[in-house]
């Protein structure tokens, strides 16, 4: 079965850092490019970053409120995307999915920042 | 700051058909944007329905389709249905980066 499942979110002061992960099962994982979505509560759905494969150069680009403080990275050994936060503000607070370049996603994490 | 804009609702009856549009601050939204769409329902994920402007993914039904109109990427659906009664999101790239729509909510009446 093709699947995506996050995990690692929770609540954590601003300032602070989280580390997320997804664990993908089902297809070939190395030559996928990989992304994270965010999705605020009650609010649209936002576009983080993504990596492409390791053949494909395993680049990453992040969208503007992220870059500098998001890094997406992949253990292709372990089937894994992970998402490291770092400098996290309230306006960070989203329902995060991991997904296959966008046509695969997984359920989300809740990562909840506030004080 | 690039924004991509799109309906905030619509209502349709049932089996009618509705085009929904995603346009661009930039500019005439072109193939080269790899125009993108996603529905979702309350309480679930995102699902993808269309990619580069026009390609449905497998499970996609045939009543969606996706073109270029008027300068703006759109997501015709053709015979609504009342399962989809749902948001609608819309992504362009712009270079590496993807930038979603504000989301389309469809009301089925």
């Amino acid at each position: 079965e093709v699947q995506l499942v996050e995990s690692g979110g929770g609540l954590v002061k601003p300032g602070g850092s989280l580390r997320l992960s997804c664990a993908a099962s089902g297809f070939t994982f190395t030559i996928a490019w990989m992304a994270w979505v965010r999705q605020a509560p009650g609010k649209g759905l936002e576009y983080i970053g993504r990596i492409k494969s390791k053949s494909d150069g395993g680049t990453t680009h992040y969208a503007a409120p992220v870059k500098g403080r998001f890094t997406i990275s992949r253990d292709d050994s372990k089937n894994t995307l992970h998402l490291q936060m770092n400098s996290l503000k309230t306006e960070d607070t989203a329902l995060y999915y991991c997904t296959k370049d966008l046509s695969l996603w997984g359920q989300g994490t809740l990562v909840t920042v506030s004080s | 700051q690039t924004v991509v804009t799109q309906e905030p609702s619509l209502t349709m009856s049932p089996g009618g058909t509705v085009t929904l549009t995603c346009a661009s601050s930039t500019g005439a939204v072109t193939s080269g944007y790899d125009p993108n769409w996603f529905q979702q329902k309350p309480g679930q994920a995102p699902r993808a329905l269309i990619y580069g402007t026009s390609n449905k993914h497998s499970w996609t039904p045939a009543r969606f389709s996706g073109s270029l109109l008027g300068g703006k990427a759109a997501l015709t659906l053709s015979g609504v249905q009342p399962e989809d009664e749902a948001d609608y999101y819309c992504l362009l790239y712009y270079a590496t980066v993807g930038v979603f729509g504000g989301g389309t909510k469809l009301t089925v009446l």
